[in-house]
């Protein structure tokens, strides 16, 4: 079964640390996403990638950075956690467009709090 | 820039009843795709139904059916015969045939009362 996997569901960390979220799939995706969840807000993207050491801005990147060394791994970097970034983050991968039936494949989300 | 507009945060319906959520998104383009997905409490976003801009037949997925009016840019799903374990956050989502990025809108909080 497809599978996107979150290494950690709940974080808490301290204003000014640097945090690494995980993010690995196991389908093969060239693809792969970082979204920040917050209520009322829906989901906002902060990077993707499409293919390996590749990466995109999204609508709210300031603050992250990405890396992406291997095409099953994406990882979302905050350099210095602030309390704004309090939030649930959502890693999800999908094929490339054009792709027959292509879709979002989510992971389960990591609800990270800074304090 | 796109965007997806849900205008009710929150319905409920009874069990066994039927409920539509709307959706309307902004965009200039003819050639995209449009989504459904639930997000349950355990937090794992399952897709629910997809929709493809140029096809003019309505999807459906058992009892999940859209509503697609292209023109109105208005994307509405219905659920009917509504069960407990529909209790979800719904997303609509858009995403252009030309990008990669799928755009997504607030959510709508659906309850299911027994």
């Amino acid at each position: 079964d497809v599978k996107v996997t979150q290494s950690s569901r709940y974080l808490v960390k301290r204003t000014g640390e640097k945090v690494f979220l995980e993010c690995v799939q196991d389908m093969d995706h060239e693809n792969m996403f970082w979204y920040r969840q917050d209520p009322g807000l829906g989901l906002r993207l902060i990077y993707f990638s499409y293919d390996v050491k590749m990466k995109e801005k999204g609508d709210i990147p300031e603050g992250y950075s990405v890396s992406r060394e291997k095409k099953e791994r994406f990882s979302l970097i905050l350099e210095s956690a602030s309390t704004n970034q309090t939030s649930m983050y959502l890693c999800a991968s999908s094929l490339p467009q054009g792709v027959a039936n292509e879709k979002l494949f989510f992971g389960s989300g990591t609800q990270l709090s800074v304090l | 820039a796109q965007t997806v507009t849900q205008s009710q945060p929150e319905m409920s319906v009874q069990e066994a009843e039927t409920v539509t959520l709307s959706c309307t998104y902004d965009t200039s383009e003819s050639d995209y795709y449009l989504f459904w997905y639930k997000q349950p409490p355990s937090r794992q976003m399952i897709l629910v139904i997809r929709q493809e801009a140029y096809k003019q037949q309505n999807a459906t997925e058992n009892r999940f059916s859209v509503n697609f009016q292209k023109a109105a840019k208005s994307f509405s799903l219905k659920i009917s015969d509504s069960q407990l374990g529909d209790a979800a956050m719904y997303f609509c989502a858009y995403r252009s045939a030309r990008g990669q990025n799928f755009v997504f809108g607030p959510g709508t909080r659906l309850s299911v009362l027994p």
